[in-house]
């Protein structure tokens, strides 16, 4: 069974400061990589996902986040956090080859941005 | 119109009282999914469905029966509420045409069991 571990629950940092939450996944076979963000009081929102080519994936807001294979990670960047980027980040890992359809989450990271 | 529905949005309720979450969808999505969302834990799955006759218990299924009465609604029922099932709920859908599993969410609902 895959698992998926973030490594940071709660990340601090300032306006227009660089950031990167970090992911950690565990799977004996490949696998399909997302990131999803929950603003307060809504739903979650798909942020990007690695599927299969280049190991950068870019998404909405300026994220992008690299596939690592030797490393089992995919932690997600950007260069520059905004006050609106305040929120909570979920990776998420499901099998690839299957029609199981099941989606493994981590525990979650809060971003909070400090003016 | 978003895509997903979810009602009621918050909800409180007693201890032992039964209760449904309702979800609906016009994504024309086969596949729906239940999770519950708790601090630190992430989201959990209670149960999925890849069509209206098939439905599988999810990784927390104890406590919760599910319902789909057709492709576009499937709905969460806790046949005795706990405290402990005090969380946030989330309902989400998936093309089986895409087999790379993304999903797609709906607002959540806030349960309170007191």
């Amino acid at each position: 069974a895959q698992s998926v571990t973030q490594l940071d629950s709660q990340v601090p940092v300032f306006e227009e400061a660089p950031v990167e939450l970090r992911c950690n996944y565990s799977s004996s076979v490949s696998v399909y990589l997302f990131w999803y963000v929950q603003y307060p009081n809504q739903g979650l929102q798909l942020l990007l996902k690695y599927l299969s080519g280049s190991t950068l994936v870019k998404g909405i807001n300026g994220f992008e986040a690299e596939f690592n294979k030797s490393q089992t990670s995919f932690h997600l960047r950007k260069p520059s956090v905004h006050i609106s980027d305040t929120a909570e980040y979920f990776c998420a890992v499901s099998v690839s080859g299957t029609s199981y359809g099941k989606l493994t989450f981590g525990q979650g990271t809060i971003l909070t941005v400090h003016p | 119109d978003a895509d997903v529905t979810q009602t009621p949005r918050n909800r409180i309720t007693k201890t032992g009282k039964r209760i449904m979450l309702e979800c609906s969808q016009t994504k024309g999505h086969d596949r729906m999914y239940w999770y519950r969302q708790d601090p630190g834990l992430g989201l959990r799955l209670i149960y999925y469905s890849f069509d209206v006759k098939d439905i599988n218990k999810g990784e927390i299924s104890d406590g919760y029966s599910v319902s789909r009465q057709a492709q576009a609604k499937f709905s969460l029922s806790l046949e005795s509420a706990i405290p402990n099932q005090t969380a946030l709920y989330f309902c989400a859908t998936s093309d089986p045409g895409q087999k790379r599993n993304e999903q797609y969410f709906g607002p959540g609902t806030r349960l309170t069991v007191t």
